[in-house]
């Protein structure tokens, strides 16, 4: 099946720093979602990326689809305390499937 | 938007014994979706229903699970004799119709489930 690799599997950062998180697929994907999960929380859809090289922003966060759309990237600009959480990618798995991530796990020190 | 609604919020029960979960989607969401998390995990992929359809289980699945949507809205997922390694969370997603490959999917609370 379909399987995504999410790095890096940790992150702490200084409250203010910058943070990527990165997914990776071995096969071309239609599209790629992303969701932060909050401690003791459920996932949270975030955005969906559907063409090559799309580029979308949401206030702190940009979001990137490789040009061969084989990998994204999540970017935080200046962290805070309210980001902390696992970020998941997601990608379809099959008929209406929805493979996730392993996700990164993100710590952010006041 | 009342949100996807699972019940109950937490099982505790010795293994060997039965347990079932109950999932309220959306109301006009017509694609329904399991997902079972342990800690530090992603969410695996359980089963898909459309309707009242269940069009994918994944391997996964054992022949314990079984999962019902009988009139297309709430649905039920239930695992016979269940073992320690059944602890987890187990996850409601639901989305709405359309042409879309993958809508996003809108998660509810969750059950845990605790095997002692």
């Amino acid at each position: 099946g379909q399987q995504v690799m999410q790095i890096p599997q940790y992150q702490h950062v200084q409250e203010g720093e910058d943070f990527t998180t990165y997914c990776n697929s071995s096969t071309t994907l239609s599209n790629i979602q992303w969701y932060k999960q909050r401690p003791g929380g459920h996932p949270v859809f975030l955005i969906q990326l559907v063409k090559s090289g799309e580029v979308k922003k949401q206030k702190r966060l940009t979001f990137q689809f490789g040009e061969a759309k084989k990998n994204s990237s999540l970017h935080i600009t200046a962290t805070q305390t309210t980001d902390v959480g696992t970020y998941f990618c997601a990608v379809p798995g099959g008929y209406q499937k929805v493979t996730f991530g392993t996700g990164t796990k993100l710590q952010v020190i006041p | 938007d009342t949100g996807v609604s699972q019940n109950p919020r937490h099982k505790i029960t010795k293994r060997g014994q039965n347990v079932t979960f109950r999932c309220d989607p959306i109301s006009e969401h017509n694609r329904l979706y399991w997902y079972r998390q342990t800690l530090g995990q992603g969410p695996e992929f359980l089963t898909y229903f459309q309707n009242e359809a269940q069009l994918e289980k994944s391997r996964l699945l054992s022949d314990r699970f079984s999962a019902e949507r009988p009139k297309g809205s709430f649905s039920t997922l239930e695992i016979q004799r269940t073992e320690q390694g059944d602890s987890a969370m187990y996850l409601c997603a639901s989305s709405p119709p359309g042409p879309e490959e993958n809508s996003p999917l809108h998660f509810g609370n969750g059950t845990r489930l605790t095997v002692t």
